[in-house]
């Protein structure tokens, strides 16, 4: 069974600082890694794709791919109340054109 | 910008009835997907669909369900006969090549009574 894990939280940060969440992944030869935004009630919204190791830098968000450790995780830079939400991490695995999706973390940016 | 549109926005059905879920990918791409999401759970994978047929299915979804692309821009999803457990948010979404970043529409709330 493929499973991807997240800290469930919340996670609990002050605005301005540094928010980071962390996935780990069982399938070996997942080649696609996803990090997506889901506010309560609403559908997932993509926030970064990464797709090989090292760290990928969009604005105020890094990715960061360590494959060898079978490990993904996302940093929030200068955290803002409207970042508030759930982050889900997904992978695509190997051989399969399917999102297998972590149960999520939810963070909370207090002002 | 495009993005992916579903109808209805909530369906609420009595147990044992058929529900239509609608869907429009964008335009451009050309692998479309629906999964679900329980209340309070993950967002599970149900099924892949290019070239008119289905690539993946999961194990949820079963002979109760099933998948359609009717005309150059819709793509549905149909329960055949609706189960309590059925109750949940199903998103439609699309990609444009495989492993590519997959966009999400804002879902249907589907409740069963």
């Amino acid at each position: 069974q493929k499973e991807v894990e997240q800290n469930s939280g919340p996670l609990s940060v002050p605005e301005g600082a540094i928010a980071s969440l962390n996935c780990t992944y069982s399938d070996r030869v997942s080649q696609s890694f996803f990090w997506y935004r889901q506010y309560s009630g609403k559908s997932p919204e993509l926030i970064m794709s990464i797709y090989s190791n090292g760290d990928k830098e969009d604005g105020r968000f890094t990715a960061q791919l360590n494959k060898a450790s079978q490990y993904v995780s996302l940093l929030i830079r200068d955290s803002q109340p409207s970042d508030s939400a759930t982050y889900l991490c997904a992978v695509s695995p190997g051989g399969y054109n399917k999102l297998i999706f972590g149960a999520g973390t939810r963070l909370a940016v207090h002002p | 910008e495009p993005e992916v549109t579903q109808t209805p926005s909530h369906q609420v059905t009595q147990m044992g009835q058929e529900v239509i879920l609608r869907c429009v990918p964008i335009s451009n791409h050309l692998y479309f997907y629906w999964y679900r999401q329980i209340l309070g759970q993950k967002v599970e994978f149900l099924v892949s669909f290019y070239n008119n047929e289905i690539s993946e299915k999961s194990e949820i979804f079963d002979d109760q369900f099933s998948v359609e692309r009717p005309d150059g821009s819709n793509f549905t999803l149909k329960i055949r006969s609706t189960k309590l457990e059925d109750s949940a948010m199903y998103f439609c979404a699309s990609s444009s090549d495989r492993g590519e970043t997959q966009y999400f529409g804002p879902g249907t709330r589907l409740l069963v009574l």
